[in-house]
């Protein structure tokens, strides 16, 4: 089976460019999260999707970042327009509700780089 | 105060050696404690769970959480090369639909 897929695995741009991040979670898995680890701080939650609908999005820093997940399926965050501050790695873990012992699987991450 | 503090590291230590990371958290309300484990250039993997207080063992792994103190461990028996990675612990207050709060992870480095 395959595990959580995020496309691209590096993306430069410059200040102001619009970027777009997709994430492929495991497949049946309703719970669909975005994090963001910036360079020498901590990995942070951004929000968190079940199916379509978003849950909490309460990490996600200002309104130039929109996520999307549109079917229930895949997921995208855009970043539009980015800031220095953007730069950092962004994760996108998935999970299906089990209960006490529930896993997030983590994909590879996604290495943003705005100069 | 930062909900959640990890030692960054390095830890380096050789082969063989015990190593014991550990985590302290702030909020009372954490019930579920983890500790993930990450490769360069991959994401963070689960390695241990434990709900509330006590002892969980795997393998050469053991993961204890003293809710009490407010303190989290995670021991590792004769440690190989291959268990060089940063080691992330992270908690939850509720299991399910519960966002992850992490710590900065600390890099272990197990030379030969």
């Amino acid at each position: 089976e395959a595990g959580v897929t995020q496309f691209p695995s590096h993306s430069v741009i410059e200040k102001g460019q619009t970027v777009t991040l997709r994430c492929d979670p495991i497949s049946g898995h309703d719970n669909l999260y975005w994090y963001r680890r910036v360079m020498g701080k901590e990995i942070k939650f951004l929000l968190h999707f079940v199916k379509e609908s978003k849950q909490d999005e309460s990490g996600m820093p200002n309104n130039r970042f929109l996520a999307e997940r549109t079917g229930g399926t895949y997921s995208t965050l855009k970043v539009q327009p980015a800031e220095l501050e953007d730069s950092g790695v962004y994760f996108c873990a998935s999970s299906q509700w089990t209960g006490p012992g529930y896993e997030q699987y983590f994909g590879p991450g996604t290495r943003l780089t705005v100069t | 105060q930062k909900e959640v503090e990890q030692d960054p590291g390095p830890l380096s230590v050789p082969e063989g050696a015990i190593v014991s990371l550990n985590c302290t958290y702030s909020n009372s309300a954490f019930q579920y404690f983890m500790w993930y484990r990450q490769y360069s250039r991959k994401g963070p993997e689960l390695l241990m769970y434990t709900y509330s207080s006590g002892n969980k063992e795997d393998g050469r792994f053991t993961a204890q959480v003293d809710k009490s103190s407010k303190y989290i461990s995670l021991f590792i028996r004769d440690s190989q090369p291959s268990d060089s990675a940063t080691y992330l612990c992270a908690m939850s207050a509720n299991s399910g639909y519960s966002t992850l709060t992490f710590g900065k992870g600390t890099m272990l480095l197990v030379s030969p």
